[in-house]
């Protein structure tokens, strides 16, 4: 079975620092695609970054950047230069090749607060 | 703008009315989903589409019933539900099925039961 897991519920970062928010995973699947989503106080669930378990290079989106590291299971989001509007909740979520239910599987979460 | 829309954005309803969530996407994806998001309890996936075919139904109750008429709308009909039933409803589609592709999702319909 997948599972994801975000140790941390909640965060606190400066405006302006960076900060990275932990992720590790369990699969038995040979391919598997990794993502992360932001979710603010409103609801929506915005996609941010993914990272495939083929990829050579750790995957970037502007401030965003996905620290891959296959052999440790875990895909680490990490946020430069933060910004009060990153205040919110962020899931990190994999699906997998030979998964036959369509899902993601997502973890707990973890709240960040951006201190001005 | 969000590439998928639902509406309403908050439903208060009694135990024995009947509502319809709605959701559209502009993005020309052929995969819808309906996840459910409740308090302190990660996503759970309720139904998916692909190109107007339920191919998922993860043992949801017949209160929630779905419904695809084309590959850019899809809706949740709901009839005599519970209290539990509230929660968020979040709507998601993506390009194909394949494990790679991402799902964007809209704003989520607010769902309170009274």
């Amino acid at each position: 079975a997948q599972k994801i897991t975000q140790t941390q519920p909640g965060m606190f970062v400066q405006e302006k620092e960076a900060v990275t928010l932990d992720c590790t995973y369990d699969t038995s699947d040979p391919s598997y695609g990794l993502f992360w989503y932001k979710q603010p106080s409103s609801g929506e669930m915005i996609f941010l970054i993914y990272q495939g378990s083929y990829d050579q290079q750790n995957a970037t989106e502007g401030r965003y950047s996905l620290n891959f590291q296959k052999a440790r299971k875990s895909a680490n989001l990490v946020i430069s230069a933060s910004q009060l509007g990153d205040s919110a909740m962020y899931f990190c979520a994999m699906r997998g090749l030979l998964d036959s239910s369509y899902k993601l599987i997502f973890g707990s979460g973890t709240r960040l607060l951006v201190r001005p | 703008e969000t590439g998928v829309t639902q509406t309403p954005r908050h439903l208060v309803m009694g135990m024995t009315n009947k509502k319809s969530l709605k959701c559209e996407q502009h993005l020309g994806h052929n995969a819808m989903y309906w996840y459910k998001q409740s308090a302190k309890k990660p996503l759970e996936l309720m139904f998916v589409y692909s190109l107007e075919e339920r191919v998922e139904n993860n043992s949801v109750p017949s209160r929630f019933s779905p419904e695809c008429p084309n590959s850019s709308h899809l809706f949740l009909h709901l009839h005599t539900l519970q209290p539990e039933d509230s929660a968020l409803y979040l709507c998601a589609s993506s390009l194909h099925f394949g494990y790679e592709n991402i799902q964007y999702f809209g704003a989520g319909t607010r769902l309170s039961v009274l």
